[in-house]
């Protein structure tokens, strides 16, 4: 069956820029999380969603960023006025429910220039 | 969450059994041991977890000692394919959900 996607896989914003990175879980997985990964480093957890319900936002760096799943299943995170900090990549994960296995996107490549 | 400590990078051969083992001196009880593997361009993907003792899927085995302060991941027979970074991951599996903290895992390099 499909796997989760998301899109666009590579995105070059300049400082500033608003840029979205969407999301497709696998169907009917209830939970939903984004990590970001920096350039040789593992994946950092930023949030969490149970169905359209974000539980936790605490590993989001700053209140440029935002994380949206109004229907329980595509979800899109926003990062505002862009910064060289942000390029890392951007990794979706679902699962069934809370506590069980993620499966992972192939992620998203941020590039703020 | 307990921290956990890994080799940066390992190198083998093709053919040759591979042990990575991963040092969790602060682990809780309720703490599961997971391990996930990542190729380049890709996300992360689960290969297996234990609490204690052996446990073997038809990927790799890992061996959890009984004080539980480290484990060791085998992969049997790797092959340029298994080329990859491998994370070890301790926590809690049950209750709400798994906030996954992931270190900076092992590179594993597997030369012809």
């Amino acid at each position: 069956g499909a796997g989760v996607s998301q899109s666009p896989r590579y995105k070059v914003a300049k400082r500033g820029q608003d840029v979205a990175l969407r999301c497709d879980p696998i169907s009917g997985h209830v939970s939903l999380f984004w990590y970001q990964q920096a350039l040789g480093q593992g994946p950092e957890f930023l949030t969490y969603f149970q169905n359209e319900a974000q539980l936790d936002k605490s590993g989001l760096p700053s209140d440029r960023f935002f994380a949206e799943r109004p229907e329980g299943s595509v979800s899109t995170l926003k990062i505002q006025r862009t910064q060289q900090e942000d390029s890392a990549v951007y990794l979706c994960a679902s699962s069934l429910e809370g506590g069980g296995e993620q499966y992972f996107g192939p992620g998203t490549r941020l590039t703020v220039t | 969450l307990a921290k956990t400590t890994q080799p940066i990078s390992m190198d083998s051969y093709e053919g040759q059994e591979v042990n990575i083992t991963c040092s969790h001196n602060n682990i809780a009880t309720n703490d599961y041991i997971t391990w996930y593997q990542q190729f380049p361009s890709q996300g992360p993907r689960f290969i297996i977890q234990g609490y204690k003792t052996k446990v073997t899927n038809e990927v790799a085995s890992l061996f959890i000692p009984a004080d539980r302060k480290s484990s060791t991941l085998s992969l049997p027979r790797v092959s340029l394919s298994d080329t990859a970074v491998y994370y070890c991951l301790v926590g809690d599996r049950g209750g709400g959900y798994n906030k996954l903290i992931f270190g900076a895992g092992t590179r594993l390099a597997v030369h012809p």
